[in-house]
Protein backbone atom coordinates (compact mmCIF):
# COMPACT_ATOMS: atom_id res chain seq x y z
CA UNK A 1 0.00 0.00 0.00
CA UNK A 2 1.79 3.45 -1.09
CA UNK A 3 2.24 5.58 1.78
CA UNK A 4 3.81 9.13 2.69
CA UNK A 5 7.45 8.80 4.53
CA UNK A 6 8.69 11.92 6.41
CA UNK A 7 12.62 12.40 7.10
CA UNK A 8 13.94 12.74 9.47
CA UNK A 9 11.84 10.92 12.20
CA UNK A 10 13.51 13.07 15.34
CA UNK A 11 15.40 17.08 14.54
CA UNK A 12 17.42 18.66 17.09
CA UNK A 13 18.34 22.25 16.56
CA UNK A 14 19.54 25.64 17.91
CA UNK A 15 17.51 28.64 17.94
CA UNK A 16 18.28 30.43 15.36
CA UNK A 17 19.11 27.59 12.76
CA UNK A 18 17.79 26.80 9.35
CA UNK A 19 15.82 23.44 9.30
CA UNK A 20 14.45 21.26 6.14
CA UNK A 21 11.42 18.83 7.00
CA UNK A 22 11.31 16.77 4.14
CA UNK A 23 8.57 14.47 2.86
CA UNK A 24 8.03 12.22 0.23
CA UNK A 25 3.74 11.88 -0.98
CA UNK A 26 1.88 9.48 -2.38
CA UNK A 27 3.40 9.29 -6.30
CA UNK A 28 0.31 10.37 -8.34
CA UNK A 29 -1.12 12.49 -5.45
CA UNK A 30 -1.20 16.42 -6.75
CA UNK A 31 -2.42 18.11 -3.35
CA UNK A 32 0.70 18.32 -0.38
CA UNK A 33 -0.61 19.59 3.26
CA UNK A 34 2.00 20.69 6.36
CA UNK A 35 0.44 20.53 9.55
CA UNK A 36 2.09 21.25 12.67
CA UNK A 37 0.97 19.25 16.54
CA UNK A 38 2.30 20.80 19.27
CA UNK A 39 2.77 18.17 22.27
CA UNK A 40 -0.40 17.85 23.90
CA UNK A 41 -2.95 19.57 21.49
CA UNK A 42 -4.55 19.48 18.50
CA UNK A 43 -3.49 19.39 14.69
CA UNK A 44 -2.90 22.68 13.09
CA UNK A 45 -3.30 23.57 9.28
CA UNK A 46 0.33 25.19 7.77
CA UNK A 47 -0.38 24.87 4.25
CA UNK A 48 -1.16 23.48 1.71
CA UNK A 49 0.43 23.50 -1.82
CA UNK A 50 -1.05 22.09 -5.69
CA UNK A 51 0.58 22.82 -8.71
CA UNK A 52 3.83 24.23 -7.88
CA UNK A 53 2.70 26.75 -5.66
CA UNK A 54 0.66 27.63 -2.33
CA UNK A 55 -3.14 27.19 -2.51
CA UNK A 56 -3.85 28.14 0.89
CA UNK A 57 -1.61 28.77 4.43
CA UNK A 58 -2.08 29.89 7.92
CA UNK A 59 -1.72 32.44 10.27
CA UNK A 60 1.14 30.35 11.69
CA UNK A 61 2.85 30.15 8.01
CA UNK A 62 4.68 33.32 8.26
CA UNK A 63 7.99 34.63 6.71
CA UNK A 64 9.78 31.95 8.48
CA UNK A 65 8.52 29.12 6.63
CA UNK A 66 8.59 28.09 3.03
CA UNK A 67 7.64 25.35 1.36
CA UNK A 68 9.03 23.67 -2.12
CA UNK A 69 8.69 20.65 -4.22
CA UNK A 70 12.38 20.66 -5.69
CA UNK A 71 11.67 17.68 -7.60
CA UNK A 72 9.13 14.81 -8.71
CA UNK A 73 9.06 13.54 -6.00
CA UNK A 74 9.98 15.50 -2.48
CA UNK A 75 7.85 17.83 -0.49
CA UNK A 76 9.93 19.98 1.66
CA UNK A 77 9.08 22.49 4.56
CA UNK A 78 11.64 24.84 5.68
CA UNK A 79 11.68 27.18 9.15
CA UNK A 80 14.59 30.07 8.25
CA UNK A 81 15.04 30.54 11.89
CA UNK A 82 13.95 28.42 14.40
CA UNK A 83 12.08 29.70 17.69
CA UNK A 84 11.52 27.73 21.09
CA UNK A 85 7.63 27.61 19.90
CA UNK A 86 8.56 26.10 16.60
CA UNK A 87 9.32 22.48 18.52
CA UNK A 88 6.50 20.45 17.43
CA UNK A 89 5.54 16.96 15.51
CA UNK A 90 5.08 18.20 11.69
CA UNK A 91 3.22 16.01 9.79
CA UNK A 92 3.03 16.10 5.69
CA UNK A 93 -0.04 14.91 3.81
CA UNK A 94 -1.24 14.02 0.24
CA UNK A 95 -4.22 13.72 -1.73
CA UNK A 96 -5.42 12.82 -4.80
CA UNK A 97 -7.57 14.85 -7.36
CA UNK A 98 -9.60 17.70 -5.28
CA UNK A 99 -7.63 19.06 -3.06
CA UNK A 100 -8.83 21.24 0.20
CA UNK A 101 -11.19 18.91 2.30
CA UNK A 102 -12.62 16.87 -0.75
CA UNK A 103 -10.67 14.28 -0.67
CA UNK A 104 -9.00 11.80 1.79
CA UNK A 105 -5.31 12.77 2.92
CA UNK A 106 -3.04 10.65 3.71
CA UNK A 107 -0.53 11.51 6.74
CA UNK A 108 2.90 10.79 6.76
CA UNK A 109 4.58 9.31 10.20
CA UNK A 110 5.69 12.75 11.16
CA UNK A 111 9.00 14.52 12.43
CA UNK A 112 9.29 15.67 15.55
CA UNK A 113 10.96 18.82 15.67
CA UNK A 114 13.39 20.19 19.01
CA UNK A 115 14.26 23.57 19.16
CA UNK A 116 16.68 23.92 22.08
CA UNK B 1 -14.97 33.20 13.23
CA UNK B 2 -14.57 29.97 11.68
CA UNK B 3 -14.03 27.58 14.53
CA UNK B 4 -14.29 23.69 14.84
CA UNK B 5 -15.85 22.59 18.25
CA UNK B 6 -15.55 18.97 19.73
CA UNK B 7 -16.08 17.40 23.32
CA UNK B 8 -12.32 17.14 24.35
CA UNK B 9 -12.86 13.24 25.70
CA UNK B 10 -15.17 10.41 26.00
CA UNK B 11 -15.57 7.24 28.26
CA UNK B 12 -16.61 4.74 26.42
CA UNK B 13 -16.97 0.60 27.53
CA UNK B 14 -16.50 -2.06 24.83
CA UNK B 15 -19.63 -2.82 22.35
CA UNK B 16 -21.10 -0.25 23.15
CA UNK B 17 -21.77 2.56 20.43
CA UNK B 18 -20.01 5.81 20.61
CA UNK B 19 -21.06 9.27 18.89
CA UNK B 20 -18.89 12.11 18.65
CA UNK B 21 -20.56 15.24 17.07
CA UNK B 22 -18.72 18.39 16.20
CA UNK B 23 -19.77 21.93 15.46
CA UNK B 24 -18.43 23.91 12.44
CA UNK B 25 -19.85 27.04 11.90
CA UNK B 26 -19.52 29.22 8.91
CA UNK B 27 -18.44 25.90 6.85
CA UNK B 28 -17.93 26.11 3.51
CA UNK B 29 -21.42 25.35 0.89
CA UNK B 30 -19.49 22.78 -1.11
CA UNK B 31 -17.16 21.60 0.90
CA UNK B 32 -16.77 17.62 2.88
CA UNK B 33 -16.52 17.27 6.35
CA UNK B 34 -13.94 14.86 7.03
CA UNK B 35 -13.20 12.74 10.36
CA UNK B 36 -9.80 11.31 11.19
CA UNK B 37 -8.11 9.06 14.14
CA UNK B 38 -4.48 9.32 15.47
CA UNK B 39 -3.14 7.38 17.66
CA UNK B 40 -0.40 8.33 19.97
CA UNK B 41 2.65 9.20 17.58
CA UNK B 42 1.30 8.75 14.69
CA UNK B 43 -0.26 10.25 12.14
CA UNK B 44 -4.00 11.02 11.79
CA UNK B 45 -5.48 8.49 9.46
CA UNK B 46 -8.60 8.86 7.41
CA UNK B 47 -12.29 7.53 8.74
CA UNK B 48 -15.23 8.68 6.99
CA UNK B 49 -15.90 11.79 4.58
CA UNK B 50 -19.43 13.60 3.87
CA UNK B 51 -21.63 16.20 2.98
CA UNK B 52 -24.64 15.55 3.35
CA UNK B 53 -27.29 13.14 5.33
CA UNK B 54 -25.59 9.96 6.21
CA UNK B 55 -22.44 8.39 4.84
CA UNK B 56 -21.83 4.92 6.05
CA UNK B 57 -18.49 2.84 5.35
CA UNK B 58 -17.00 -0.28 7.06
CA UNK B 59 -15.78 1.46 10.26
CA UNK B 60 -18.27 3.90 10.98
CA UNK B 61 -21.24 6.34 10.10
CA UNK B 62 -21.44 9.75 9.58
CA UNK B 63 -24.74 12.19 10.18
CA UNK B 64 -25.02 15.78 8.77
CA UNK B 65 -27.86 17.64 9.32
CA UNK B 66 -29.66 20.02 6.63
CA UNK B 67 -27.58 22.87 7.86
CA UNK B 68 -24.06 21.20 7.88
CA UNK B 69 -23.16 23.08 10.93
CA UNK B 70 -22.51 19.75 13.06
CA UNK B 71 -21.67 16.39 12.10
CA UNK B 72 -21.58 13.43 14.37
CA UNK B 73 -19.23 10.55 13.74
CA UNK B 74 -21.00 7.16 15.40
CA UNK B 75 -18.87 4.25 15.69
CA UNK B 76 -20.56 1.41 16.04
CA UNK B 77 -19.41 -1.59 19.19
CA UNK B 78 -16.21 -0.27 20.08
CA UNK B 79 -13.34 -1.82 21.21
CA UNK B 80 -9.97 -1.58 23.28
CA UNK B 81 -8.53 -0.56 20.33
CA UNK B 82 -10.49 2.51 19.28
CA UNK B 83 -9.21 4.32 21.81
CA UNK B 84 -7.62 7.04 19.87
CA UNK B 85 -8.23 11.00 19.57
CA UNK B 86 -10.65 11.52 17.00
CA UNK B 87 -10.62 14.75 14.95
CA UNK B 88 -13.38 16.57 12.62
CA UNK B 89 -12.11 18.82 9.69
CA UNK B 90 -13.78 21.34 7.84
CA UNK B 91 -13.09 23.85 4.92
CA UNK B 92 -13.88 27.26 5.53
CA UNK B 93 -14.81 29.67 3.25
CA UNK B 94 -12.77 32.20 4.59
CA UNK B 95 -9.80 31.21 2.33
CA UNK B 96 -10.52 27.38 1.86
CA UNK B 97 -8.51 27.05 5.25
CA UNK B 98 -8.79 23.46 6.81
CA UNK B 99 -9.63 23.50 9.97
CA UNK B 100 -9.32 20.22 12.78
CA UNK B 101 -11.22 20.27 15.81
CA UNK B 102 -9.30 20.11 18.71
CA UNK B 103 -9.57 16.12 18.83
CA UNK B 104 -11.75 13.75 21.26
CA UNK B 105 -10.11 11.74 23.33
CA UNK B 106 -12.22 8.77 23.46
CA UNK B 107 -11.08 6.28 25.51
CA UNK B 108 -12.49 2.16 26.02
CA UNK B 109 -12.74 0.40 29.06
CA UNK B 110 -12.83 -3.64 29.04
Amino acid sequence: EPEVTQTPSHQVTQMGQEVILRCVPISNHLYFYWYRQILGQKVEFLVSFYNNEISEKSEIFDDQFSVERPDGSNFTLKIRSTKLEDSAMYFCASSGAGGGGYNEQFFGPGTRLTVL
Amino acid sequence: LAKTTQPISMDSYEGQEVNITCSHNNIATNDYITWYQQFPSQGPRFIIQGYKTKVTNEVASLFIPADRKSSTLSLPRVSLSDTAVYYCLAVYNQGGKLIFGQGTELSVKP
